[in-house]
């Protein structure tokens, strides 16, 4: 299986700061790659898929880039609801994995 | 609205069974691929299993291979999760997913809708 390593595992900030969030493949997985949120008791909401596509309703101010092995999601300005966990997740491979995950707390 | 609804969670004993559900609505279900994810307490993401547009194509996580099944009903809107010999660590949230069909390929693509879940407790 494709191993998928996010980094850092917790990251505190402040409203307005600029975020970076970064995902590691154990092997190349093109641009295959989709960033989720999730909140606390709530489902994942998709918001970029292959690597940098943002999704339909999500605000401009995140967006991702890389291929091959790195990748990046960035929030250029933090709001009070950008205050969750997010995951990346590889589908270039039949067995699908996700990272561990980044909780982006409040500073 | 576009939704999947889960339902069939609950607390099990270890070698039990239970069967998950996943009505759809608000969307052509024959056309998309549905996926089960599953997330143990404060863990993170697993996928779990997969079914094509017309049943023709399964496949299962390693973790769950021979136990667990998923098959659909595109008469009903409805994806099943059959569950059989659980254990303890079986124990997560399941959700049931849409895949999106964004990258053209079939089976390999982004997760755009998801339940809201349905917690599966394996304990004695």
């Amino acid at each position: 299986d494709i191993q998928m390593t996010q980094s850092p595992s917790t990251l505190s900030a402040s409203v307005g700061d600029r975020v970076t969030i970064t995902c590691r493949a154990s092997q190349s997985i093109r641009n295959y790659l989709a960033w989720y949120q999730q909140k606390p008791g709530k489902a994942p909401k998709l918001l970029i898929y292959e690597a940098s596509s943002l999704e339909s309703g999500v605000p401009s101010s995140f967006s991702g880039s890389g291929s091959g092995t790195e990748f990046t999601l960035t929030i250029s300005s933090l709001q009070p609801d950008d205050f969750a966990t997010y995951y990346c997740q590889q589908y270039n491979s039949y067995s699908l994995t996700f990272g561990g995950g980044t909780k982006v707390e409040i500073k | 609205e576009v939704q999947l609804v889960e339902s069939g969670g609950g607390l099990v004993q270890p070698g039990g069974s239970l069967r998950l559900s996943c009505v759809a609505s608000g969307f052509t279900f024959s056309s998309y691929w549905i996926h089960w994810v599953r997330q143990a307490p404060g863990k993170g993401l697993v996928w779990v299993s997969r079914v094509n547009n017309d049943e023709t194509f399964t496949s299962h996580a390693d973790s769950v291979k021979g136990r667990f099944t998923i098959s659909r009903d595109n008469a009903k809107n409805t994806v099943y999760l059959q569950m059989n010999s659980l254990r303890v660590e079986d124990t997560a949230v399941y959700y049931c997913v849409r895949e999106c069909d964004r990258s053209g390929n079939y089976g390999l693509d982004a997760f755009d809708v998801w339940g809201q879940g349905t917690m599966v407790s394996v304990s004695s």
